[in-house]
């Protein structure tokens, strides 16, 4: 246990609905970051907060991807209108700014029917 | 893509290092070569990380090149519970991202 937490662990959802997951990082960690993983491959970048402030997006994260962290603590990823390519493991982490290591948490699985 | 190149697989004889190697030849000044791993269905684990020196910890040792061209991450005793996916990656740590490739899949035999 990192000490990062992520909900739901699983979800399953129909085409076409829209699923929100959290990520809770360690309390002294400034910058979080969202992943996602396929089957087969390492994970893939999708955006990072320092604090309350998204400083970077990936060209995978669509306009039908959201991620907020109102207070600088916990964060929220939204996929509006799932498609089944929507399928993988998505992947929390935090760090402290600067030279440190990110952990990351167990990850939410999502099936997209 | 990856800035990193890893053998997609290796197996390792419980009991015995298990040394994994990265090319990491395009490495900038600024950037600090980092392993993780994965065991199956769960999140990355941190192990180490280095700049240029060779760096221990209580799970692994890193050698760095005196180039910075390549790396190698020891395992001094592999056990069973070694098996996973080792991820390589490189990265200056004042930016956010890090950039994943595939990984080595090490296989800890008895």
């Amino acid at each position: 246990d990192t000490g990062v937490s992520q909900n739901p662990r699983h979800k399953i959802t129909k085409r076409g609905q829209n699923v929100t997951f959290r990520c809770d990082p360690i309390s002294e960690h400034n910058r979080l970051y969202w992943y996602r993983q396929t089957l087969g491959q390492g994970p893939e970048f999708l955006t990072y907060f320092q604090n309350e402030a998204q400083l970077e997006k990936s060209r995978l994260l669509s306009d039908r991807f959201s991620a907020e962290r109102p207070k600088g603590s916990f964060s929220t990823l939204e996929i509006q209108r799932t498609e089944q390519g929507d399928s993988a493991m998505y992947l929390c982490a935090s760090s402290r700014q600067g030279f440190n290591e990110q952990f990351f948490g167990p990850g939410t699985r999502l099936t997209v029917l | 893509d990856a800035k990193t190149t890893q053998p997609p697989s290796m197996d390792c004889a419980e009991g015995r290092a298990a040394n994994l190697p990265c090319n990491h030849s395009t490495i900038s000044g600024n950037e600090y070569v980092y392993w993780y791993r994965q065991i199956h269905s769960q999140g990355p684990q941190y192990i180490i990380h280095g700049l240029k020196n060779n760096e221990t910890n209580e799970m692994a040792s890193l050698i760095i090149t005196e180039d910075r061209k390549s790396s190698t991450l020891i395992l001094p005793h592999a056990t069973l519970r070694d098996t996973a996916v080792y991820y390589c990656i490189v990265r200056d740590p004042t930016e956010g991202k890090s950039t994943f490739g595939d990984g080595t899949t090490l296989t800890v035999k008895p």
